[in-house]
């Protein structure tokens, strides 16, 4: 089956640790997308990448990084530069100029 | 980017039609109309789009205003699968979405 997996579901760290979350497609997609999502708000872009070795910020950057080494992969970092990194994180993608873009289940990261 | 206005949260009973409206009044030329939904604790999934008619899939209609201002999503027969939040959004066209902004969106509840 096509799809975008993220892994891991849910994740616990402690302050000033860096943490990584996996995301994975399989739909050939050329675009992927981080959100962040806060209780009870909308999602917000963190980075997008259009292409492989590209990617460009969203409204909400700092404290992250990215990397898009190979198509079906767009790891995203959180650092202990974010100040509030406790949240909901979903991967999205699309094809090129896509209409549609595919939501990933999400990692729910807690930060003790 | 132009900005849309949903009402916070809908109720309807279970079986009987539903209409979720969005303002987008400073919507341009290029600007199509998407609606995503988000059930609890998971990512959104593209319900519909649209530009300028009038749009039916197998999960919903979309009825845009002839000035396109506003835009209304309809669920023909209500279930309570269908209890999640319902994001109205715009997206440039040309672009890969990554100007996709997601308010609060409206929560829908389905009343057995």
């Amino acid at each position: 089956d096509g799809g975008i997996t993220q892994s891991p579901k849910y994740l616990f760290r402690k302050e000033g640790q860096n943490v990584t979350l996996s995301c994975e497609q399989n739909l050939n997609h050329d675009a992927m997308y981080w959100y962040r999502q806060d209780p009870g708000q909308g999602l917000r872009l963190i980075y997008y990448s259009q292409i492989v070795n590209d990617f460009q910020k969203g409204d909400i950057a700092e404290g992250y990084s990215v990397s898009r080494e190979k198509k079906e992969s767009f790891p995203l970092t959180v650092t202990s530069a974010q100040k509030n990194p406790t949240a909901f994180y979903l991967c999205a993608s699309s094809m090129e100029r896509g209409l549609e873009q595919f939501f990933g289940p999400g990692t729910r990261l807690t930060v003790l | 980017d132009a900005k849309t206005t949903q009402p916070n949260s809908m109720e309807s009973n279970e079986e009987e039609p539903v209409h979720l409206p969005c303002n987008h009044s400073t919507i341009s030329g290029t600007d199509y109309i998407h609606w995503y939904r988000q059930l609890p604790s998971q990512g959104p999934e593209y319900v519909i789009h649209g530009l300028t008619s009038n749009v039916n899939n197998r999960m919903a209609s979309l009825a845009i205003a002839e000035d396109r201002k506003s835009s209304t999503l309809i669920l023909h027969r209500a279930t309570l699968r269908d209890a999640a939040v319902y994001y109205c959004i715009l997206r440039r066209g040309g672009t890969y979405g990554q100007n996709f902004v997601f308010g609060p969106g409206t929560r829908l509840s389905v009343l057995p």
